[in-house]
């Protein structure tokens, strides 16, 4: 069964750093997405991307953060300069279609910042 | 805006017995999804059911079915015969007709089962 994968699984960082997490949604998959999960915390949106560029975005996603598509299959995640509250785990997620198909996710890349 | 809220931050059952999780939501769509992901320890999330708006039916998958109450924007998960196995945490979750699929969940409500 097609599956979203994510790398890496945990990733530690030190605060002002750069990162890139790294997602391979299904392949016929046209939707793709960025939700993150502070330990203990429910499950917040980030972005969605349809098309080659945001379709939406969250008031979490600011100038710091970026995605891009770079070769028709993986989907980034960029962080330009972490914060120690961008500890989290970080979810990617690709549907078929929009709103009304199932988003399948990833399971997730454990973001450390120290 | 929308809006998911779950009240109950923990529920248990025994095993073989049925447990019902509440949600409660808000939404301006007219057009709108529901849908209950579990996420078990490994933190992964896993669809269990969704349910479309526009569907007076009940969404049932296997011992997973909803009770959805349009009128009072609520859409409870029943888990019948629970298995030790459906311990995890499960989230409630919304997606409006306007967006490009945007999720959004409610708190979550932790599961366990007893043996």
């Amino acid at each position: 069964e097609p599956e979203v994968t994510q790398t890496p699984s945990h990733q530690v960082t030190q605060m002002g750093q750069e990162v890139i997490l790294r997602c391979v949604p299904i392949s016929n998959h046209l939707y793709f997405y960025w939700y993150r999960q502070i330990l203990g915390q429910k499950v917040e949106f980030l972005v969605s991307f349809y098309n080659n560029e945001i379709s939406e975005k969250s008031e979490i996603f600011d100038d710091q953060f970026s995605v891009e598509r770079p070769d028709g299959s993986n989907f980034t995640l960029k962080i330009r300069s972490t914060k120690l509250e961008d500890s989290a785990m970080y979810f990617c997620a690709s549907s078929v279609s929009g709103f009304n198909y199932e988003q399948y996710f990833g399971p997730g890349t454990r973001l450390t910042v120290t | 805006a929308q809006t998911v809220t779950q009240s109950q931050p923990e529920m248990s059952v025994q095993e073989a017995e049925t447990v019902t999780l509440s949600c409660t939501y808000d939404t301006s769509e007219s057009d709108y999804y529901l849908f209950w992901y579990k996420q078990p320890p490994s933190r992964q999330m896993i669809l269990v059911i969704r349910q479309e708006a526009y569907k007076q039916q009940n969404a049932t998958e296997n011992r997973f079915s909803v009770n959805f109450q349009k009128a009072a924007k609520s859409f409870s998960l029943k888990i019948s015969d629970s298995q030790l196995g459906d311990a995890a945490m499960y989230f409630c979750a919304n997606a409006g007709g306007t967006s490009y699929g945007k999720l959004t969940f409610g708190q979550g409500t932790i599961l366990t089962v007893h043996p």
